[in-house]
């Protein structure tokens, strides 16, 4: 089955800087690959999300990039802000299968 | 269009007695998943389930877990016999696609602890 691996486990940054969070994957049939940040206490939502077509991603601050040769995406966040701060998942799914998920990352920006 | 619902939000059950956990999806999603989540780990994929069919049970312990989508009704969760070391949350996602077209859409959680 897929295995999808995620670092760092905890990353902190001055408001202001940019956050990165990469994610592997093993499974050359993955095809989506969403990201989802979690608050303490509450469920998982989706930031943003990429299709295996796609090598690039922008919403806004945060953006996702897609490469399909090495098996690895990662989430950019910019300008961050202390509403940033939660636990963000990588996933990626194989299609008629489950979604596999990173272990997380635990973002704190510093004011 | 109301969200995915679980209930309840949390629950307390005794070791050895059962815990059943309902999710009602979102209208229209035929795709359920239920996860479970220890305090500060990550989300581990219990079941993918479809309406009647379980599609993949792979993340399910083999005993004393099941899960049901009925053609009417919330998707249940049932753990029998429970251990101190069944207390998580319980999430559970629905989506109207099958795995691999689209996001899943997260419910609230089921906080279970067993004392």
């Amino acid at each position: 089955g897929e295995n999808v691996e995620q670092h760092p486990s905890t990353l902190s940054v001055q408001e202001g800087d940019s956050a990165v969070i990469k994610c592997t994957y093993s499974d050359s049939a993955s095809n989506y690959f969403p990201w989802y940040k979690q608050e303490l206490g509450k469920r998982p939502q989706l930031i943003i999300d990429i299709r295996s077509n796609v090598g690039e991603k922008k919403d806004q601050r945060i953006a996702v990039t897609l490469n399909k040769t090495a098996k690895h995406f990662s989430l950019h966040i910019t300008e961050t802000q202390p509403e940033d701060s939660a636990v963000y998942f990588c996933a990626a799914s194989i299609p008629g299968n489950q979604f596999y998920f990173g272990t997380g990352t635990s973002l704190t920006v510093i004011p | 269009n109301a969200g995915v619902m679980q209930n309840p939000r949390h629950l307390v059950r005794r070791r050895g007695q059962e815990a059943r956990l309902r999710c009602s999806p979102m209208k229209g999603h035929s795709h359920v998943y239920w996860y479970r989540q220890l305090p500060e780990e990550g989300l581990k994929f219990m079941v993918y389930l479809q309406k009647e069919n379980i599609i993949d049970e792979s993340g399910m312990p083999k005993e004393r877990f099941s899960a049901e989508f009925p053609k009417e009704g919330p998707s249940i969760l049932r753990i029998q016999q429970v251990v101190r070391g069944d207390s998580a949350a319980y999430f559970c996602a629905s989506s109207p696609h099958p795995t691999g077209e689209g996001e899943q859409y997260f419910g609230p959680g089921t906080r279970l602890t067993v004392t």
